[in-house]
């Protein structure tokens, strides 16, 4: 089983649409979780961390829900600017990074 | 807004040459990391540092690989004799403490030839 699990897409959805992505992650010991954002060849940023009792930062919220080993990450009211890969991170034994495939959001107008 | 800074940005070397991708990270974060994406493939973990020691590698990590940070500032990553399956998007990453969020630098695209 693959340590960090999402579905590749592609999200091909409208100008202010609701997108939902989901995680999974094998390793129950894991302490930390993120949502990155990656654009074509550029960095993974930082979108946000993922907090058991949930978060939500502006159009975004992420759940988080440990008996299962799963997150996920709703966008409200989808921008084109929004277009990028979604990369799903959890932290492992010494509290590295390990990172899923990512899964892609293409919007359109 | 403090970055974590890579150079060069993008580096041609010739296999079996010897290449240094250069790092600044964050200056308060105590936390260092490479990782390396291969065109179309997942960001793959190779090592964390800590303290001036490595803390944590991977597989890939081989003998041809290692990392140093030479003064306060700079963190680095040499591999002694590259190979074409080396060539890939290097990216560094600084955190300031354990289980907190990482953040990358714009990363060195190494083609090897």
């Amino acid at each position: 089983r693959k340590e960090v699990e999402q579905d590749p897409g592609p999200f091909n959805v409208p100008e202010g649409a609701t997108v939902a992505f989901n995680c999974t992650y094998s390793n129950s010991a894991s302490q930390s979780f993120f949502w990155y954002r990656q654009d074509c060849r550029k960095e993974p940023k930082l979108l946000m961390s993922v907090y058991s009792s949930g978060n939500e930062d502006g159009r975004f919220t992420a759940q988080l829900n440990r008996a299962s080993q799963y997150i996920s990450l709703l966008i409200r009211d989808s921008k084109l600017s929004d277009s990028a890969t979604y990369l799903c991170v959890v932290t492992g034994s010494s509290y590295k990074l390990i990172f899923g495939s990512g899964t892609r959001l293409l919007v359109r107008p | 807004e403090p970055e974590v800074t890579q150079t060069p940005s993008h580096q041609v070397t010739q296999m079996g040459q010897e290449v240094i991708l250069r790092c600044v990270p964050i200056s308060n974060h105590l936390y260092f990391y490479w990782y390396r994406q291969i065109l179309g493939q997942k960001v793959e973990f190779l090592v964390s540092f800590y303290n001036n020691e490595i803390s944590e590698k991977s597989e890939i990590f081989d003998d041809q690989f290692s990392v140093e940070r030479p003064d306060g500032s700079n963190f680095t990553l040499k591999i002694r004799s590259t190979k074409l399956e080396d060539s890939a998007m290097y990216f560094c990453a600084s955190s300031a403490g354990t289980g907190t969020e990482a953040f990358f630098g714009q990363g060195t695209r190494l083609t090897v030839v």
